[in-house]
């Protein structure tokens, strides 16, 4: 079974860059989409955008000019990072994996790590 | 941009059956999937395209999708079970993951 863990810092100055990684565990990262998905505190879940095993990326219109994904295969991890960030970037950001192979929906979640913007 | 409506809060009695819909223009086409999330905790999938379920999650959760409107049900409903949920898809158009805005399950 996959694990999927997020790490980072906990709190990001406004303006600055949000940098996180996800470590993945029990299984291949080839192969599989890999999203990125927040939740503001008390909010519905929010699309970042999704990289595939091959480097492949798509990212929510929304953010796209702010998004970079990557994936490093030889560590099994992933990270994400949206830089000039405001307290609306405050969240819970989840890394998550297709629950199948080829499939963009995410099947399998990490724990999740707030993230909280602030000066 | 594709977008998924449900209701914000739907209401019911332990034993009795909870409908959670999702609503969005020819839903039917596409393929759905259900999250449950608990307070505090990551979402789990519990319904994987359409009507399928994930390992270890109870029978008493099924799917159906068609037309404009997709539907979760949970038969015999306990406690555990409340909880916000969320259906989602894959727009092809926009190449986007999509959420609907949640409905949190209460148990009266």
């Amino acid at each position: 079974q996959v694990h999927l863990q997020e790490s980072g810092p906990g709190s990001v100055k406004p303006s600055e860059t949000l940098s996180l990684t996800c470590s993945v565990s029990g299984g291949s990262m080839t192969s599989y989409y890999w999203s990125w998905i927040r939740q503001s505190p008390g909010k519905g879940l929010e699309w970042i955008g999704y990289i595939y095993g091959s480097g492949s990326s798509n990212y929510n219109s929304l953010l796209k000019s702010r998004v970079t994904m990557s994936v490093d295969a030889s560590k099994n991890q992933l990270s994400l990072k949206l830089t000039s960030v405001t307290t609306t970037d405050t969240a819970v950001y989840y890394c998550t994996r297709g629950g199948l192979p080829a499939a963009k929906s995410p099947g399998f979640w990490g724990q999740g790590t707030l993230v909280i913007v602030s000066s | 941009s594709y977008v998924l409506t449900q209701p914000p809060s739907v209401s019911v009695s332990p034993g009795e059956t909870a409908k959670i819909t999702c609503g969005g223009n020819n839903i039917g086409s596409k393929s759905v999937h259900w999250f449950q999330q608990k307070t505090g905790q990551a979402p789990v999938q519990v319904i994987y395209l359409d009507n399928s379920r994930p390992s270890g999650i109870p029978e008493r959760f099924s799917g159906s999708n068609s037309g404009n409107t997709a539907t979760l049900s949970i038969n015999w409903v306990e406690d555990g079970d409340e909880a916000d949920y969320y259906c989602q898809v894959w727009d092809s158009n926009s190449d986007h993951v999509v959420f609907g805005g949640g409905t949190k399950l209460t148990v009266l």
